[in-house]
């Protein structure tokens, strides 16, 4: 019944390779984001997308592409990972212009 | 948006009252006042929200100044479990509906 999952929990890589990052929701909301906390735990919005349509776009590498096949579905893709990419990816959604978003468990990304 | 201030990190006996404090004194008209959870690093957690009269649900109550330029997260009788990071966040209601964190507050509830 997990309102909104990630997979995997848990990504050791290595520097330059490409990876991904599923998250679906089964809440009937319309916006997904995705967020990243780095070591120090700052949480920021990276993207954002609303019925399969991108909204938000924070500066963010554009060695991360955002995919939204659904608009139960926003997977990230990252390309050339690099060390500073290590941090933890959490995904949420929300009905549009509604109050409070929904987070998932969060995927530790760790880049070797 | 606006931008909060909170204490790095506070105690709280268990059993007892933890009050949370936000400034946000360059807060406008239509922003709401949100709190968020972190617990040991899992996903964050609403809590509650409000935009100028004191609300209150099953796990706090808030607080707002008459001029908005503040507030209190109330939860009244802490618990082992309410030990996390607490997150003030000042959020308009038109626009990409984007929440911006700052470092919160480390709430600790001792036994």
């Amino acid at each position: 019944d997990t309102a909104v999952s990630q997979t995997p929990k848990y990504l050791v890589t290595q520097m330059g390779n490409d990876k991904s990052i599923k998250c679906e929701q089964n809440l009937g909301h319309d916006t997904m984001y995705w967020y990243k906390q780095d070591s120090k735990k700052f949480l920021k919005i990276m993207f954002s997308y609303n019925n399969k349509e991108l909204i938000i776009n924070e500066t963010v590498p554009n060695r991360f592409s955002p995919k939204s096949p659904d608009k139960a579905h926003l997977n990230l893709h990252i390309n050339s990972l690099e060390l500073g990419d290590s941090a933890v990816y959490f995904c949420a959604s929300s009905p549009l212009g509604a109050y409070e978003q929904y987070f998932g468990p969060g995927t530790r990304l760790t880049v070797t | 948006d606006a931008k909060t201030t909170q204490p790095p990190s506070m105690d709280c006996a268990e059993g007892r009252a933890a009050n949370l404090p936000c400034n946000h004194s360059t807060i406008s008209g239509n922003e709401y006042v949100y709190w968020y959870r972190q617990i040991h690093s899992q996903g964050p957690q609403y809590i509650i929200h409000g935009l100028k009269n004191n609300e209150t649900n099953e796990m706090a109550s808030l607080i707002i100044t008459e001029d908005r330029k503040s507030s209190t997260l109330i939860l009244p009788h802490a618990t082992l479990r309410d030990t996390a990071v607490y997150y003030c966040i000042v959020r308009g209601t038109s626009g990409t509906y984007k929440y911006i964190f700052g470092t919160g507050t480390r709430l600790k509830v001792l036994a």
